[in-house]
């Protein structure tokens, strides 16, 4: 089984510059969430959806960033315009609500550096 | 709000040996999750155990057992005949059962020493 898909591994940009990163969640999960992992503030939940809706974006840091999930096996995070602050490595996760499932699967991240 | 709390920045054991783990967590409520993912050099994070507040008896895999203190609210991972391939960062986690929302401690950097 396939498991978290995140696009790009790995993303350079400088300053300014918009950044997409991509999740596609393990089929038939219903919950899709976006974490960050700094060494300065550990792992935060910025925000997540259930059946495609965002249910808590208080993670969100500012309002540079936005994430989208258009269908059940797509979610993107933006950040419009990056910042060198923005550096960190950002993971995807999914799960099953309303199950007694209630582990989250994460996806192997997205290594972000804004120069 | 719910704080984890894991107060060994590192930890070292020897192959096959046993070590342990610690984590604390502060919560009101009476019905939760923990959990102990794992981070290796390759940065995925793998879920190890995880451990539902109503049940008493502690959660075990294979080599991983977890040694859960509801009124203390402690939560620790003990590892078993050690691996090289133990070697990461451990991370305990809570959720709420109302709550699907993950809350980590700061991490536990585990090194195996042959």
């Amino acid at each position: 089984d396939a498991g978290v898909i995140q696009s790009p591994r790995h993303e350079v940009t400088e300053m300014g510059q918009e950044v997409t990163l991509r999740c596609k969640p393990i089929s038939g999960h219903n919950s899709l969430f976006w974490y960050r992992q700094t060494m300065m503030r550990g792992l935060e939940l910025l925000i997540y959806f259930n059946n495609n809706v965002p249910i808590d974006d208080s993670g969100m840091p500012e309002d540079r960033f936005s994430a989208k999930m258009p269908n059940a096996s797509f979610s993107t995070l933006k950040i419009q315009p990056s910042e060198p602050r923005d550096s960190a490595v950002y993971f995807c996760a999914s799960g099953t609500s309303g199950t007694y499932a209630v582990e989250q699967y994460f996806g192997p991240g997205t290594r972000l550096t804004v120069t | 709000a719910q704080t984890v709390t894991q107060s060994q920045p590192e930890m070292s054991v020897q192959e096959a040996e046993t070590v342990t783990l610690s984590c604390t967590y502060d919560t009101s409520e009476s019905d939760y999750y923990l959990f102990w993912y794992k981070q290796p050099p390759s940065r995925q994070m793998i879920l190890v155990i995880r451990q539902e507040a109503y049940k008493q008896q502690n959660a075990t895999e294979n080599r991983f057992s977890v040694n859960f203190q509801k009124a203390a609210k402690s939560f620790s991972l003990k590892i078993s005949d050690s691996q090289l391939g133990d070697a990461a960062m451990y991370f305990c986690a809570y959720r709420g059962r109302g709550n699907e929302k993950l809350t980590f401690g700061t991490g536990t950097r585990l090194t195996i020493i042959p």
